[in-house]
């Protein structure tokens, strides 16, 4: 199994507070994402990173903001939590040279807005 | 965006069957990867597929990429009990920036009746 872990595991907080979740890698890949899943939607992708303070906007990355200092670490901020950012987060990480294209998940962030 | 057409959204199969599901999409797409979730836990690659026409196997499992490249298809043979779960298709495509990023079908429910 690659090497990732989130934190929490999982979550509950109030509208209107603000939330980080943190994903840390042991396999120095350089590429790191966080998705969102929610029933009928699938996987979305929220933001990516390709390097060190290196990150860029997915499909859904509208009250989302990340920052990746280390190679290690991805983290995925909530500056004011809604209802609608309920959902199962997931970070992966890929090596994205040669044919090592795929995407390993951690095992994800269950978020609870009240 | 470019979506993925996943199909079907559920199965019910007794124990020992085949199972059979594809993901079509408008788009070309350069890699095909099949992911297995179970619940509460992250998604597992199962296959990886690179090239048009291309077909693996990983155990009962068999992946075929489609020669148009904008189809895969996922079979299971001899269905077992542990088969349960959610399969995911994904497409993978170059972003604007020149990084790659997954494009995710809606999910393949599996119930396996033993």
């Amino acid at each position: 199994d690659a090497g990732i872990t989130q934190s929490p595991r999982h979550k509950v907080t109030e509208t209107g507070t603000p939330v980080t979740l943190r994903c840390h890698q042991t396999e120095n890949h350089r590429y790191m994402y966080w998705y969102r899943q929610d029933p009928g939607h699938g996987l979305r992708l929220i933001h990516y990173s390709y390097g060190v303070k290196d990150t860029d906007k997915g499909e859904v990355s509208d009250g989302y903001s990340v920052s990746r200092s280390k190679t290690e670490d991805f983290l995925l901020t909530l500056e004011s939590a809604t209802s609608s950012q309920t959902s199962v987060y997931f970070c992966a990480i890929s090596d994205g040279t040669g044919s090592s294209y795929e995407q390993y998940f951690g095992p994800g962030t269950r978020l609870t807005v009240t | 965006g470019q979506q993925l057409n996943q199909s079907p959204q559920s199965m019910f199969i007794q124990e020992g069957e085949d199972v059979s599901m594809n993901c079509t999409s408008s788009s070309i797409f350069n890699t095909w990867l099949w992911y297995k979730q179970d619940p509460g836990e992250g998604p597992v690659l199962l296959i990886a597929l690179y090239k048009a026409g291309e077909l693996t196997s990983n155990g009962r499992l068999t992946a075929q990429f489609g020669i148009t490249r904008k189809d895969s298809f996922l079979n299971i043979s001899a269905s077992i009990p542990s088969d349960v779960g959610i399969y995911f298709c994904a497409g993978r495509s170059i972003t604007q920036g020149g990084s790659e990023k997954l494009v995710f079908g809606k999910g393949t429910k599996l119930t396996v009746n033993p």
